[in-house]
């Protein structure tokens, strides 16, 4: 692996299913994200977490829940998706460090449709 | 509240042409300001940052500037080509370690042969 993947690519899921969306990370940054974009709207922010072990809550968690138990893998589920839950999920990656100025790496994506 | 926006919304050009992305942004304590490119079915890839101290910065063919007196920044493509076929997304950062990221919508940008 080189950088930070995303699976499934794509995925259509029947209202009130569970669903995870992986996320791995090879580049060893601390800090993850998760987030969803919307056609007309910027991307906006599920869950994060700054290091392994701990996350918090972004603008839009409701519905969703993460977990961090390593540095590498930080995935996304969905408890019982609802049809509004139908987007783009990126998750991106960014290493510790003096950084505001530290860029995110962003995943290519994970297209869920819930029906 | 903090917001990006930006303008226009999509522009379609002709390759070889010239163009200016435009950004406008409320967030507060200002960090940095990103722009980044993102190609159709892919995530974003950051072209440039630049700081409250920063006026221009360049990267190839695109030229960023920031004013952060009236709080603009615009993004200046240069002899433009098919390949900048994307949107263009405006993120700027407030101060404050992880998750202080605010995205604009981004400006669906086609070059046309």
């Amino acid at each position: 692996i080189a950088g930070i993947t995303q699976a499934p690519t794509s995925q259509i899921l029947a209202a009130g299913r569970r669903m995870t969306l992986r996320c791995t990370q090879d580049m060893r940054h601390n800090a993850m994200y998760w987030y969803r974009q919307d056609l007309g709207l910027g991307l906006r922010l599920i869950h994060y977490s700054n290091t392994a072990g701990t996350t918090g809550k972004g603008e839009v968690p409701d519905g969703y829940s993460v977990s961090r138990a390593n540095t590498d893998d930080f995935p996304l589920t969905l408890a019982s998706a609802v049809p509004s839950q139908t987007s783009v999920y990126f998750c991106a990656s960014r290493p510790k460090g003096a950084g505001e100025g530290n860029e995110q790496f962003f995943g290519p994506g994970t297209r869920l449709t819930v029906l | 509240k903090n917001q990006v926006e930006q303008s226009p919304q999509s522009l379609i050009i002709l390759e070889g042409k010239n163009c200016t992305l435009q950004c406008n942004y409320t967030v507060s304590p200002f960090s940095n300001l990103r722009w980044y490119k993102q190609d159709t079915g892919r995530g974003p890839v950051s072209l440039t940052i630049m700081t409250f101290s920063e006026n221009t910065k360049s990267n190839g063919r695109y030229t960023a500037t920031l004013d952060a007196d009236t709080k603009q920044s615009s993004l200046h493509i240069t002899a433009s080509q098919l390949s900048d076929s994307a949107s263009y997304i405006c993120v700027v950062s407030a101060l404050g370690y992880g998750q202080n990221f605010v995205f604009g919508p981004g400006t669906r940008l086609s070059v046309l042969p």
